[in-house]
């Protein structure tokens, strides 16, 4: 059973500063990972998609590397901002025969000004 | 594109009843699929629907069904209602053949049982 894993689940820094966020995953035999953003009580907003065949993907300010064989991917964020306060979660897909994401339990980043 | 769009966005029943969630998928996407997020917690997986047949489930008794329809709209029906089941639920469309692109989600129903 694929389980997805966190960390932290908090985080608090001031604004301007590069962080790093951690997902890691028990199956690597993953087709693709998703990070997503979800602001309180509100859906989920895709940031970023990486195919199992790609080591990272880049949007803005925002940089999401994937180590199938470790079974990690980490969600680089620079220069933040106090708009980044969000929870951030990652979900892997299995691709033909499980069409299910699954998904961390999030780290909530809060931006200080 | 239009996004996945959900209704209603909030949502009180009492225990026992039953109640019908909807979707309507970002217009080209084929499959749709149903999570239920709890407080604190990460989405679950319900269900999955393509070409209106379910073709994956996850540990959800059946009081939890669903419906997709031509135009790739859904519905989540959940039955006897329990407390429990107050909850986030999101709707996620995506497009598969034989690659895959990520899924869209909605901005989700929020339903509270009493």
């Amino acid at each position: 059973k694929q389980e997805v894993t966190q960390i932290p689940a908090a985080l608090s820094v001031p604004e301007g500063e590069n962080l790093v966020l951690n997902c890691s995953f028990t199956d690597s035999a993953i087709y693709n990972l998703q990070w997503f953003r979800q602001d309180p009580g509100k859906g989920l907003t895709s940031l970023l998609l990486i195919q199992s065949s790609q080591r990272e993907q880049t949007s803005g300010r925002l940089n999401a590397s994937l180590d199938k064989s470790s079974g990690r991917s980490t969600l680089y964020i620079a220069a933040s901002q106090p708009g980044d306060s969000a929870t951030y979660l990652c979900a892997v897909f299995l691709g033909a025969g499980s069409y299910q994401l699954t998904f961390g339990k999030g780290t909530k980043l809060s931006v200080i000004p | 594109e239009t996004g996945v769009t959900q209704s209603p966005t909030h949502l009180i029943k009492t225990r026992g009843q039953q109640v019908t969630l909807r979707c309507s998928s970002q217009s080209g996407h084929n499959t749709v699929s149903w999570y239920q997020q709890a407080l604190g917690q990460g989405p679950q997986f319900i269900f999955q629907y393509y070409r209106e047949e379910e073709n994956g489930r996850g540990n959800f008794p059946h009081r939890f069904s669903g419906l997709q329809f031509p135009n790739y709209s859904s519905e989540l029906n959940v039955n006897a209602l329990e407390l429990d089941d107050s909850a986030l639920y999101l709707c996620a469309s995506s497009f598969w053949n034989r690659v895959n692109y990520g899924y869209t989600f909605g901005s989700g129903t929020r339903l509270t049982v009493v």
